[in-house]
C-alpha cells in the first residue's frame, strides 16, 4: 500500500498571505488528523476529519481550517499568515471508526516558512 | 484537556546500554498510548503502542509499561544501537469523543554513542 503523501513538501510565504496544504491518506483510511510540529511546542493537534466531517478540533485560532473530500483526501488552510505559523505540518491517516482509535500513519509533512 | 509530560528531554547512552523514557498523563479516561520515533528529517513512525487493558507489551528490544493508577507509562529500549538515535515521542488518546486526537509529550532526543 502506498503511504500517506503530502504536498507541497516545502513552502515559503510572507506574512498576511494564505496557504493550502494537501494530504492523501492511505487507501481505505477515512480518518485524517493534522498536527503542527515546532521545536518549542512539539506536536500539537489541529483537527481531525472522518467521512468529510470535522470530528475534533484543537486549540488553534480560526485562521486554521480544513476540509475533507469524498475520496478522503484532506486539505488544511491557514489564512493571514503570521511568523509564528512557521512549522512542519503533518497529517496522519487512520482506520479510526467510532470511538476506537487505531494506529496513525504520518505523512512526510509540509515545511512552511513564513517571512 | 489531556496533558502529557515526557522526561528526560535528552538522553545519551553508550551502545549496548538500556534507555528508559517516561511519560505521565493527566486524563484518567485515556486508553491508548503510542510511542513514535522520528529520525532527523523523517516522519514520525509508530514503534510500539499499548492499550489501557494491558500492563506491559514487548517487541524484540522495545517494551512499554503502563501504570494506570499512577497515570504513567514508560518506553524501555535494551541493547541500544546507534540506529536507535532519534527523537522519541509518547502520546495519549483520551478515548470517548477524542476520535483522531493524540496528545503528545515534548519528545526525548536519544543519542546512542558507538
Amino acid at each position: 500500500k502506498a503511504g500517506v503523501t503530502q504536498t507541497p513538501r516545502y513552502l515559503i510565504k510572507t506574512r498576511g498571505q494564505q496557504v493550502t496544504l494537501s494530504c492523501s491518506p492511505i487507501s481505505g483510511h477515512r480518518s485524517v488528523s493534522w498536527y503542527q510540529q515546532t521545536p518549542g511546542q512539539g506536536l500539537q493537534f489541529l483537527f481531525e476529519y472522518f467521512s468529510e466531517t470535522q470530528r475534533n478540533k484543537g486549540n488553534f485560532p480560526g485562521r486554521f481550517s480544513g476540509r475533507q473530500f469524498s475520496n478522503s483526501r484532506s486539505e488544511m488552510n491557514v489564512s493571514t499568515l503570521e511568523l509564528g505559523d512557521s512549522a512542519l505540518y503533518l497529517c496522519a491517516s487512520s482506520l479510526n471508526r467510532g470511538q476506537v482509535i487505531h494506529e496513525q500513519f504520518f505523512g512526510p509533512g509540509t515545511r512552511l516558512t513564513v517571512l | 484537556g489531556e496533558n502529557v509530560e515526557q522526561h528526560p528531554s535528552t538522553l545519551s547512552v553508550q551502545e549496548g546500554d538500556s534507555a528508559v523514557i517516561k511519560c505521565t498523563y493527566s486524563d484518567s479516561a485515556s486508553n491508548y498510548f503510542p510511542w513514535y520515533k522520528q529520525e532527523l528529517g523523517k516522519r514520525p513512525q509508530l514503534i510500539i503502542d499499548i492499550r489501557s487493558n494491558v500492563g506491559e507489551k514487548k517487541d524484540q528490544r522495545i517494551a512499554v509499561t503502563l501504570n494506570k493508577t499512577a497515570k504513567h507509562f514508560s518506553l524501555h529500549i535494551t541493547e541500544t544501537q546507534p540506529e536507535d538515535s532519534a527523537v522519541y515521542f509518547c502520546a495519549a488518546h483520551a478515548g470517548g469523543t477524542s476520535y483522531g486526537k493524540l496528545t503528545f509529550g515534548q519528545g526525548t532526543i536519544l543519542t546512542v554513542h558507538p
